[in-house]
């Protein structure tokens, strides 16, 4: 067990829909990273925040969107849903120690 | 930009005999991490372990090994006396900084592993 928790662990929907996945990070941890997993993309990095605050981007569709809130808790919304967004998604927190990320069980997204 | 190949889509072995996954980075910094990670058939991602660039020390825990040689940007993995739980798609990565103040780990296609019994 990582520490980092993620729901929902399934989510199926229909295009065109609107989801939102959830991230709580290890006790102490304040970074928080989202990324996406599918089979013709490999995994890949979606966003970073840190504290609140948003510290890198990369290769979110602008359908996408995060923020992670006072608690440190951390929600990715995926908007305008397309069959290609079918995938596993992450979410990580970084022990800044050791520049480690820990993954959270993931959320297989499926849109039919 | 940095880049992490693994060449070894699949490798198939026998229980009990050894196997090595490749791992070859490039980068621009001068200090990075490089990590490995498990993901089994359950879908995880389980960290196995990280080493600074400046740290070559070979470093072995339990039946798992890994040869980090700088010269030629490798970071290696090796499972001795391979198990059939061991059967997993194995990742490295390195980890790369971002924009100013932000950071991001680029990962390989990962090596699919099965142990045979």
């Amino acid at each position: 067990d990582s520490g980092v928790t993620q729901t929902p662990k399934h989510l199926i929907t229909a295009t065109g829909q609107r989801v939102t996945l959830r991230c709580s990070p290890r006790s102490g941890d304040l970074s928080v990273y989202w990324y996406q997993q599918s089979l013709d993309q490999g995994l890949q990095f979606l966003i970073q925040y840190y504290n609140g605050e948003e510290r890198a981007k990369g290769n979110i569709l602008e359908r996408f969107s995060a923020q992670q809130f006072p608690d440190l808790h951390s929600e990715l919304n995926l908007s305008s849903l397309e069959l290609g967004d079918s995938a596993l998604y992450f979410c990580a927190s970084r022990n800044s120690g050791t520049d480690t990320q820990y993954f959270g069980p993931g959320t297989r997204l499926t849109v039919l | 930009a940095q880049k992490v190949t693994q060449a070894q889509t699949e490798i198939s072995v026998v229980e009990k005999e050894d196997v090595t996954l490749d791992c070859v980075y490039e980068t621009r910094d001068t200090t990075y991490y490089l990590f490995w990670y498990k993901q089994p058939p359950s879908g995880e991602l389980v960290f196995l372990i990280r080493r600074n660039s400046f740290d070559e020390q070979n470093e072995i825990s339990g039946r798992y090994s890994w040869n980090f040689q700088k010269s030629t940007s490798s970071f290696n993995f090796t499972i001795t006396a391979s198990q059939v739980v061991d059967s997993a798609v194995y990742f490295c990565a390195l980890s790369e900084k971002v924009e100013t103040s932000g950071s991001r780990l680029t990962f390989g296609e990962g090596t699919q592993l099965t142990v045979n019994p």
